[in-house]
């Protein structure tokens, strides 16, 4: 099992929908957690990070943890085609490790 | 925000050789680590960047082949050392403030070739 997993996509929303992109991860001790965003070619660039239960705002973006499911989200309202990237979730394990997921491609269609 | 520079930003290299990659922050930090993406692949960390001590290696990445310097808190190098065509990759720096669960920041990166 990888410590972290997420589809890989192409994930394809039109201009101004809500774009949901989703993460698991292995080790239940693993306490913060990261989302980046990388254009084609660039490096990943962060986006939101979350260490509690719950959600984060931060603009048009969402965090959404839930520990107990293991389980890390990022919502993006309002999309638009400057939003298109790969989208890479980190964790830190309990070991102190971070371990990146291998990203989902988002795609946003004018 | 704080200016992450690496050099080169690209290079295109004989097999057998070894390149040299610095990554310079503007601003002295806690952390810094070094990550490889390799072409569709997500980032694996090769190794933690320890002021004044030896690095912190993860598993699959030895000393002889990616030694690693790091005199002060604002500065790193990586060396990828007898080259072959497997280590085309980008090799990225980052560095973080504060403790280890703090976010990490991204250099542009420096592309790789082996011919």
């Amino acid at each position: 099992q990888k410590e972290v997993e997420q589809n890989s996509g192409p994930l394809s929303v039109p201009e101004g929908a809500i774009a949901s992109l989703n993460c698991t991860y292995s080790d239940r001790g693993s306490q913060s957690f990261f989302w980046y965003r990388q254009y084609s070619g660039k490096s990943p660039e962060l986006i939101m990070f979350i260490y509690s239960n719950g959600d984060k705002e931060d603009g048009r973006f969402t965090a959404q943890l839930n520990k107990a499911s293991q389980y890390v989200s990022l919502l993006i309202r309002d999309s638009q085609p400057s939003d298109s990237a790969t989208y890479l979730c980190a964790v830190l394990t309990s070991n102190n490790d971070m371990r990146f997921g291998a990203g989902t491609r988002l795609t946003v269609k004018p | 925000s704080a200016v992450i520079s690496q050099k080169p930003s690209r290079d295109i290299c004989q097999r057998g050789t070894s390149l040299t990659i610095q990554c310079q922050v503007d601003s002295q930090v806690t952390m810094m680590f070094w990550y490889r993406q390799q072409p569709g692949q997500s980032l694996t960390l090769i190794a933690t960047a320890n002021q004044g001590s030896e690095a912190t290696y993860e598993s699959g990445f030895v000393i002889d082949k990616f030694p690693i310097s790091r005199p002060n808190l604002t500065f790193s190098t990586l060396t990828v050392s007898n080259m072959s065509p497997e280590d085309s990759s980008i090799y990225l720096c980052s560095v973080a403030w504060g403790g280890s669960n703090q976010p990490q920041h991204f250099g542009d990166g420096t592309r790789l070739s082996i011919l």
